[in-house]
């Protein structure tokens, strides 16, 4: 059971450049998230999907594009990599089941991708 | 803006003994709060959930407490071992769901032999 995996584990980008940052969990979990962690900072919520072919923005969307096509992935692109979006990224996700389950639900992450752009 | 404010920064112990980490938020209302441990290089793994309505959540050697009133948490890592060295983390959610975390910056601790 290997829950969620993330590739690559670190990546070097020149500014302008674009990549995909791949995730993909096999626990049939209906929620998917990317966080961004600067060093010292919480993470920071970048986008998340509900299910497949829904996606919303979170907190600091600007210059990330997501899809999600299948429960499975949840890809993040980055368009025109900029220095600021050197980071560490992490990929989640959880299980909503839908019968009224309180207490909040665990989310399940990744072991991230190292992203330098210089 | 929703704060969450966690000390110390760092912290170092001797492996047995126990320590207390602090949580502070400012997210009002929530739904509940979490706590993360982070190994280096590592995503973070949830080590307790806790509701409003809760004060106190053990996991193992771990126990979280929640003070709603004063809008305070604290992580309780009892008999330390070295395997406990790594960030914790306090995270506070405004919805069930958990789409609207708020994270804290963390403590990082080293357990020491």
């Amino acid at each position: 059971n290997a829950g969620v995996t993330q590739t690559p584990k670190f990546r070097i980008l020149k500014i302008g450049q674009s990549m995909t940052l791949q995730c993909a969990q096999d626990m049939n979990h209906n929620y998917m998230y990317w966080y961004r962690q600067d060093p010292g900072m919480g993470l920071k919520l970048i986008y998340y999907s509900v299910g497949a072919g829904i996606t919303d923005k979170g907190e600091v969307p600007n210059g990330y594009n997501v899809s999600r096509s299948t429960t499975e992935d949840f890809p993040l692109r980055l368009e025109l990599a900029a220095p600021s979006q050197t980071s560490v990224y992490f990929c989640a996700s959880s299980l909503r089941r839908g019968d009224g389950q309180t207490g909040g639900y665990i989310q399940y992450f990744g072991a991230g991708t190292r992203l330098s752009v210089l | 803006k929703n704060q969450v404010e966690q000390s110390p920064q760092s912290l170092i112990i001797l492996e047995g003994k126990n320590c207390t980490l602090q949580c502070n938020y400012t997210v009002s209302p929530f739904s509940n709060l979490r706590w993360y441990k982070q190994d280096t290089g590592r995503g973070p793994v949830s080590l307790t959930i806790m509701t409003f309505s809760e004060n106190t959540k053990s996991n193992g050697r771990y126990t979280a407490t929640l003070d709603a009133d004063t809008k305070q948490s604290s992580l309780h890592i009892t008999a330390s071992q070295l395997s406990d060295s790594a960030s914790y983390i306090c995270v506070v959610s405004l919805d069930n769901a958990g789409n609207m975390l708020t994270f804290g910056g963390g403590t990082r601790l080293m357990v020491k032999p």
